[in-house]
């Protein structure tokens, strides 16, 4: 069975950086590209960023770019998103999806991210 | 980016009675492969997204034939036939033809 587990969400000064984390299980990572998805408090889905399975950036939204950094650890089966510079704007919960095949085809549960503001 | 544009966005239906939503795209999402990659997503109230349907009209393991996709170029259609309690929640189509995937805005479900 797929898993996707995410952590690392917390509460965030303004200005302020965070790692997440997603672990993941039950399929060769290694071998799919992954994305960050996040939802602000009451809104809809945007991507936010993606990686090839050669850890190479494929796509940053233009909200986060130059701020956020995706990167995985194959060995490991991880995935991870570097924030900085963090805002109101990026109050929201950050979910980590594998892709296939022009798709999401499986979620995590989501980690939360909250500006102390 | 393409931009995906649902209908309505609020949609009241009576258990047992269908329900369809609308998702259009700014651009043709039929790929050079010759594939059409529009995906629902159902996101029950304080639930991750799951894959509902996937190329238009695929169904995932598990999701009831309740569930049916259509439509073809910039234009796709959600219907449940017969809407039932556990189908309350948030729908989103989302594209995977062009970079970067891009969601509709979600089409909230409830019940009469």
């Amino acid at each position: 069975e797929v898993q996707l587990v995410e952590s690392g969400g917390v509460l965030v000064q303004p200005g302020g950086s965070l790692r997440l984390s997603c672990a993941a299980s039950g399929f060769a990572f290694s071998n799919y590209r992954m994305h960050w998805v996040r939802q602000a408090p009451g809104r809809g889905l945007v991507g936010v960023s993606l990686i090839n399975i050669d850890g190479t950036p494929a796509f940053y939204a233009d909200s986060v770019k130059g701020r956020f950094t995706v990167s995985r650890d194959n060995a490991k089966n991880t995935l991870y998103l570097q924030m900085t510079s963090l805002g109101a704007e990026d109050t929201a919960v950050y979910y980590c999806a594998r892709d296939f095949a022009g798709s999401i085809d499986s979620w995590g549960q989501g980690t939360l991210v909250t500006d102390s503001s | 980016d393409v931009v995906m544009t649902q209908s309505p966005l609020s949609l009241p239906v009576t258990l047992g009675q269908p329900a369809s939503i609308s998702c259009r795209s700014s651009q043709g999402l039929v790929h050079s492969d010759g594939n059409t990659y529009l995906n629902w997503f159902q996101q029950r109230p304080g639930q991750s997204p799951r894959r509902l349907l996937y190329k238009v009209a695929n169904r995932d393991s598990g999701v009831p034939d309740r569930f049916s996709g259509s439509g073809s170029g910039t234009d796709f259609t959600l219907k449940i036939s017969r809407v039932e309690a556990a189908d309350v929640g948030v729908y989103y189509c989302m594209q995977g033809t062009r970079w970067p995937y891009t969601f509709g805005q979600g089409t909230k479900l409830e019940i009469k």
